[in-house]
């Protein structure tokens, strides 16, 4: 079946604009996952959505920062006000939600540049 | 101390080779771990789960020592297309099933 799939694949900004970043998991998966990767850094962990629970917003770096996942599938990443800071890779991830912390699986990324 | 750690590398190996990383996690009662493979401006792919016994897929070997709290990839036969990032993955635990991903180890294979 299809894999996970994120929109736009690349995003250029202007420093104060909003942007939206979409996420599409994959079929049937209940988790989903919001990272961000800067050039050459690790992955970064943002918000986690699982089922119908309130999410984990831990690794949200600032209140600028937001998500939604409507309908227990498709996720938005908000950025307001955005920084050049915010530069990176964002990357969604899904998993079938069991117990354990199962294999999670990548989209492409959004690449976002913010002038 | 980080929850997961790897060295960085590069690791440079001609093709044929057999090389081997680790990676050290910090929670004793950690309970899932995988190696995720990431080529250079890609996402991370999961390479293989890491089971008690150990578990093997073709070249690849991957290994845990619950005693010393690390676990193992080996590589035999390196082809020019292993040249990748290898990430080591480890379950948090907690009331949610989030991964912590290590930095990685990069590996380029050269003819």
């Amino acid at each position: 079946g299809a894999g996970v799939s994120q929109s736009p694949s690349n995003k250029v900004t202007e420093k104060g604009k909003d942007v939206e970043l979409r996420c599409d998991p994959i079929s049937g998966h209940t988790a989903l996952y919001w990272y961000r990767q800067s050039l050459g850094q690790g992955l970064e962990f943002l918000i986690y959505f699982q089922g119908n629970s309130a999410p984990d917003k831990s690794g949200l770096p600032s209140d600028r920062f937001s998500a939604e996942r409507t309908g227990g599938s498709v996720s938005t990443l908000t950025i307001q006000r955005t920084q050049q800071e915010d530069s990176a890779v964002y990357l969604c991830a899904s998993s079938s939600g069991l117990a354990g912390g199962l294999a999670q699986f990548f989209g492409p990324g959004t690449r976002l540049t913010v002038l | 101390r980080k929850e997961v750690e790897q060295d960085p590398g590069p690791f440079n190996v001609p093709e044929g080779a057999t090389v081997a990383f680790n990676c050290t996690y910090s929670n004793s009662a950690s309970q899932s771990f995988f190696w995720y493979r990431q080529d250079c401006r890609k996402e991370p792919k999961l390479l293989m789960s890491v089971y008690s016994s150990g578990n093997e897929d073709g070249r690849f070997t991957a290994q845990l020592n619950r005693a010393s709290q690390y676990i193992s990839l080996l590589i035999r036969d390196s082809k020019l297309s292993d040249s990748a990032t290898y990430l080591c993955v480890v379950n948090k635990l907690g009331g949610f099933q989030k991964l912590v991903f290590g930095t990685g180890t990069r590996l380029l294979v050269s003819p």
